[in-house]
């Protein structure tokens, strides 16, 4: 059973530029979340998606980032413009539906870097 | 919202050493804590979690308390062993849903063999 797959593992953009990462959950996993993680931190929650919906995405940035799960294909993290600023680790995670909701998988990570 | 410390944030041992991670939460309606591992270039991963309906859960050589009366769990890694030389992060979420998962800074263990 492949895990969480995220593509591509590196990417290098110019500022201005924009940047597509994509994930594909773990087969029957239906809920996808993305985290950013800076340098020397934590993860931070950017937004958690179910196929055709954003459940929640109160870690996102206002302007510049949207993520979408259509009802086929993996889900993508777009930032428009970028910045020195959005350079960082990009992680996807997923879950199953209904009760084991909670836990949550993750892929390898995206990592941007901003020239 | 909930905000979760960690502490140590390195911790070295000797191979064979038992090694202790903490960490508290602010938010009382928590009740899921995972305990993640991160590789150098990997993507976390889950390595025991604990709900609040318990105090402690063993897996071999890993175990995590919860008090949920002082808000702090723990990982517990027993016969530390080089291979356990890693990033592992802390978390909380709370229902519904349990959607975010809010996370700690990390702490970094290395084992010198």
């Amino acid at each position: 059973n492949a895990g969480v797959m995220q593509n591509p593992r590196h990417l290098v953009r110019r500022r201005g530029q924009e940047a597509r990462l994509r994930c594909s959950p773990m087969k029957g996993h239906s809920h996808v979340y993305w985290y950013r993680q800076l340098p020397e931190e934590g993860l931070k929650f950017m937004v958690y998606l179910q196929k055709e919906n954003i459940i929640d995405e109160s870690g996102m940035p206002k302007e510049r980032f949207s993520a979408e799960f259509p009802k086929e294909g993996p889900s993508i993290l777009r930032i428009q413009q970028v910045v020195r600023g959005d350079s960082a680790a990009y992680f996807c995670a997923s879950s199953y539906p209904g009760s084991r909701a909670y836990e949550q998988y993750f892929g390898p990570g995206t990592r941007l870097t901003v020239t | 919202g909930e905000n979760v410390e960690q502490h140590p944030s390195t911790l070295s041992v000797q191979e064979g050493d038992s090694a202790v991670i903490k960490c508290t939460y602010s938010d009382s309606a928590s009740n899921y804590f995972p305990w993640y591992k991160q590789e150098l270039g990997k993507g976390p991963q889950l390595i025991i979690d604990i709900r609040s309906n318990v105090g402690e859960k063993k897996d071999q050589r890993i175990a995590v308390t919860l008090n949920k009366t002082a808000k702090h769990f723990s990982l517990h890694i027993t016969e530390t062993q080089p291979e356990d030389s890693a990033v592992y992060f802390c978390a909380a979420s709370r229902p519904p849903g349990y959607s975010t998962l809010t996370f700690g800074k990390g702490t970094m263990l290395l084992v010198s063999p």
